[in-house]
């Protein structure tokens, strides 16, 4: 059974205080791993795909890094507008019978200005 | 603008009604999907389906049903056999040849 873990389950960081959030996974066979942004009372908002360790992605001020067992989300500089839970979400070859992601449950980054 | 919405966003029930929430794209998307997100844990996948006319159950089936009749909609009814039907629904769709799921605006559904 694929699991996700996600550290810290909230986050309190000054503006412009940068850091990271940490997304541990156990699959069978890695197919993606994703990142998410929820708002409160919103869909989530597709972010990021990493595929293989090793593999970076970066977008404004996110940057994602994979590794054979864990995701780091890093956040340089953030602004009050980067406050949000984000979420992260495995796909793996086995899945269960199940084709869907496995989600972590998030973590609340709030950053104040 | 191509993307996916849901309807209605809240919605309220009496205990004992069967109630449909309706999920539509237009992004030319093969494959739907219905999550179910609680207050302190992880969405959770309900039904999913990769073609028009076939689905398959995910890991909380139980209480639910849906249909494909066609590409673009998967409307999802809960019914009155699911026992803690209060929550935050949340229909994704994907291509065919990717992986990543891009999410509609969710539907909040409240029984009483």
């Amino acid at each position: 059974e694929d699991q996700v873990t996600q550290s810290p389950e909230a986050l309190r960081l000054q503006e412009g205080e940068s850091s990271s959030l940490n997304c541990s996974y156990t699959v069978s066979g890695l197919r993606g791993l994703f990142w998410y942004r929820q708002d409160p009372g919103k869909g989530p908002e597709f972010l990021f795909t990493l595929y293989s360790a090793g593999e970076e992605k970066e977008k404004e001020r996110l940057k994602a890094t994979l590794t054979k067992k864990e995701s780091f989300l890093h956040i340089t500089a953030p602004k009050p507008e980067d406050s949000a839970t984000y979420l992260c979400a495995v796909r793996s070859y086995s899945g269960g019978g199940a084709d869907g992601l496995t989600f972590g449950k998030g973590t609340h980054l709030i950053i104040q200005p | 603008d191509g993307g996916i919405t849901q309807s209605p966003k809240y919605l309220f029930r009496k205990e004992g009604q069967n109630v449909t929430l309706s999920c539509e794209q237009n992004l030319n998307h093969d494959a739907m999907y219905w999550y179910r997100q609680d207050p302190g844990q992880g969405l959770r996948l309900i039904y999913y389906s990769q073609i028009v006319n076939d689905f398959q159950k995910g890991d909380i089936a139980e209480g639910y049903s849906v249909s494909r009749e066609k590409k673009e909609s998967f409307p999802l009814t809960v019914t009155s056999a699911q026992k803690n039907p209060t929550a935050f629904y949340l229909c994704a769709s994907s291509r065919r040849d990717a992986y990543e799921q891009y999410f509609g605006p969710g539907t909040r559904l409240t029984v009483t």
